[in-house]
């Protein structure tokens, strides 16, 4: 069945870089796009971005351009989002969530969530 | 950027009665293959979210019938005809036919 897993918790340092994993099974990796979402402590979902795992092309809302990276690495079937220059207000839980075919297709399946602290 | 705009904010329901959420989108959400880019979300509390209804009245694999989706361009509802107690969380529209936008969320309680 379809999983998307995701690297475990971190801990970093205001101004610092953290780089989650979302390791993907049971689908054709570079079939779907993959999106990003994230939820700040009792906060709503805001989309961050997706990348096109076939191509490696990305769009990322405005809000986390210039700071935001996702790649994937198609060998290991793995998607990745780095986050730079963090601050208090990155304080969140970082999704991967699978799209579809298309960019305008929505999202089904969804990983664990990835919990990040910024805290100095 | 398209605004997604849920209410109500908040849901107390009784279990049995019937529970209805309205999102309302500043753009129609109607792409030109026709079909509609308006998705349901319910978060259960300290889960991952999960598709409850995808192109504005589909139900996703597994979602139980009590759940269904409706409307078309800007306005749409969910509608749950029965609450159980396992429906409990925030359910969350979102729209992906110009990037991807969410709304607010409800939280529905018993």
């Amino acid at each position: 069945q379809v999983q998307l897993v995701q690297s475990g918790a971190e801990v970093k340092k205001p101004g610092a870089s953290v780089k989650v994993s979302c390791k993907a099974s049971g689908y054709t990796f570079t079939g779907y796009y993959m999106h990003w979402v994230r939820q700040a402590p009792g906060q709503g979902l805001e989309w961050m971005g997706w990348i096109n795992p076939n191509n490696g092309h990305t769009e990322y809302a405005q809000k986390f351009q210039g700071r935001v990276t996702m790649t994937r690495d198609r060998s290991i079937t793995t998607a990745y989002m780095e986050v730079s220059s963090l601050t208090s207000d990155d304080t969140a839980v970082y999704y991967c969530a699978l799209g579809g075919a298309y960019d305008y297709y929505g999202m089904d399946v969804w990983g664990q969530g990835t919990t990040v602290i910024v805290s100095s | 950027d398209i605004v997604m705009t849920q209410t109500p904010l908040s849901l107390s329901v009784t279990p049995g009665q019937p529970a209805s959420i309205s999102c309302k989108s500043s753009q129609s959400l109607l792409h030109s293959d026709g079909k509609t880019y308006l998705y349901w979300y319910l978060q259960k509390p300290g889960q991952s979210p999960q598709l409850l209804i995808h192109e504005g009245s589909n139900r996703f694999s597994g979602v139980p019938h009590r759940f269904s989706g409706s409307g078309s361009g800007t306005d749409f509802t969910l509608k749950i005809s029965r609450v159980e107690a396992e429906d409990v969380g925030v359910y969350y529209c979102m729209q992906s036919i110009q990037l991807v936008t969410f709304g607010g969320g409800t939280k529905v309680e018993i």
